[in-house]
């Protein structure tokens, strides 16, 4: 039973179009994360969620929307996607007194 | 700012050698102080971790000691397998709302039996 779980894995679009990703935890975490990891592997907060309010919004461009429904998914939507949005995004979860995050797989996008 | 910085990769060793990967930190307070593994086509797994000073966190035999005076978290385990080539990260993050984990570079390990 995955804990953390993001679809699809791998994601392959064109420059200009709309895609999302999505993602569930089963673990009864209240925290929730979006991160963005580049071709170096280097790993950046985009997004955080706590009981369905966003928290943390980092500088990132607003074609990229977080979404909520309840505690226990965070879906990342992206419009007009562009070359350089090319990267891993992992979703993960936490409980608010811990910050022990657990990560799902990652979905891969490529933007061609 | 708060920050983490690791040693540059990559590490190549041979089975059985011992392996230290340093990580020093900045923050503003009193962090906690983490250690993950990405394995090849996956996703990230905590190794260990400590939440205050003097802790020593290990799992699997790596091993990493909070040192606050030199602010480091630096990893180590006596006997590497082939199995531990991966990419390591340190990170640390605060117990407050509006926080999340701050990562490393990240260290890739390549072991070869």
């Amino acid at each position: 039973d995955t804990a953390v779980s993001q679809t699809p894995k791998y994601l392959v679009t064109q420059m200009g179009n709309d895609k999302s990703i999505k993602c569930e935890q089963n673990l009864g975490h209240d925290t929730m994360y979006w991160y963005k990891q580049d071709s170096k592997k280097f790993l950046k907060i985009m997004f955080s969620y706590n009981n369905k309010e966003l928290i943390i919004n980092e500088t990132v461009p607003n074609r990229f929307s977080p979404k909520s429904p309840d505690k226990a998914h965070l879906n990342l939507h992206i419009n007009s996607l562009e070359l350089g949005d090319s990267a891993v995004y992992f979703c993960a979860s936490s409980r608010s007194d811990t910050r022990e995050a657990f990560f799902g797989q990652g979905t891969r996008l490529t933007v061609v | 700012g708060n920050s983490v910085t690791q040693m540059e990769g990559p590490v190549t060793l041979s089975e059985e050698a011992f392996l230290t990967i340093n990580c020093t930190y900045t923050a503003t307070g009193y962090p906690s102080l983490f250690w993950y593994v990405q394995y090849p086509g996956e996703g990230l797994q905590l190794l260990l971790k400590a939440t205050k000073a003097d802790d020593k966190g290990s799992n699997k035999g790596f091993e990493a000691t909070y040192r606050k005076e030199t602010t480091s978290f630096h990893l180590e385990k006596g006997s590497v397998q082939v199995s531990d080539s991966a990419v390591y990260f340190c990170a640390l993050t605060f117990n407050q709302a509006g926080t999340a984990l701050i990562f490393g570079k990240g260290t890739t390990l390549s072991v070869s039996s």
